[in-house]
């Protein structure tokens, strides 16, 4: 089992509409997660950290649920600019700390 | 966020050379940086951790004699793939924290072996 695992995707969206990716995480250590975008043949770039029950910020809204060991994210009123790979990452925790582990990417593609 | 750069951006070279690629903070200190690559349509792998003034720590199947990492300074760190094959074409990429675990990514270069 991978330790971060993401919904495979594709996901096809009209602009406006609200789209959600999951993830779980096995490694029940980890202590803080994030989501990265990252865009065709270029480096990651932060979108959210995520450290206790969830975060918000503006139309992106990630939330945590330590129980399930999941991490989710959904984006309201979709952009064509949001047109990425989303990529689900834990940090590895315990004597690792400071290691991310990368789930594979849910790739989405919003088309006016 | 913060400034994190890499050099070069694109290299292309001959089977059985060395390349060197340079990750700099450039307005932060950083003790520990990060490796990784990333081979199409897969997510990023960490290949090593980089320490400020000590030795690299790989992850298991990375081997230490051909990816040479220096992190000479608080500010730089190197990755040299060594006796580069085709099958180490690949995207690679450098990242550095500035607080707590945030990491920041290098723009990655992308590696061409012939």
């Amino acid at each position: 089992r991978k330790e971060v695992e993401q919904d495979p995707g594709p996901f096809n969206v009209p602009e406006g509409a609200t789209v959600a990716f999951n993830c779980t995480y096995s490694n029940s250590a980890s202590q803080s997660f994030f989501w990265y975008r990252q865009d065709c043949r270029k480096e990651p770039k932060l979108l959210m950290s995520v450290y206790s029950s969830g975060n918000e910020d503006g139309r992106f809204t990630a939330q945590l649920n330590r129980a399930s060991q999941y991490i989710s994210l959904l984006i309201r009123d979709s952009k064509l600019s949001d047109s990425a790979t989303y990529l689900c990452v834990a940090n590895a925790g315990g004597t690792s700390y400071g290691k991310l582990t990368f789930g594979q990417g849910t790739i989405l593609t919003v088309h006016p | 966020g913060a400034v994190v750069s890499q050099h070069p951006s694109r290299v292309i070279c001959k089977s059985g050379t060395s390349v060197k690629i340079e990750c700099r903070s450039l307005d932060f200190q950083a003790t520990t940086m990060f490796w990784y690559r990333q081979f199409p349509k897969q997510s990023l792998m960490l290949m090593a951790t980089s320490n400020e003034g000590s030795k690299a720590t790989y992850e298991q199947g990375v081997e230490k004699d051909k990816f040479l990492i220096n992190h000479a300074s608080l500010t730089l760190s190197t990755l040299t793939v060594t006796s580069a094959h085709p099958e180490d074409s690949s995207f690679y990429i450098c990242s550095a924290s500035l607080v707590g675990d945030t990491q920041y990514f290098g723009p990655g270069t992308r590696l061409t072996v012939l």
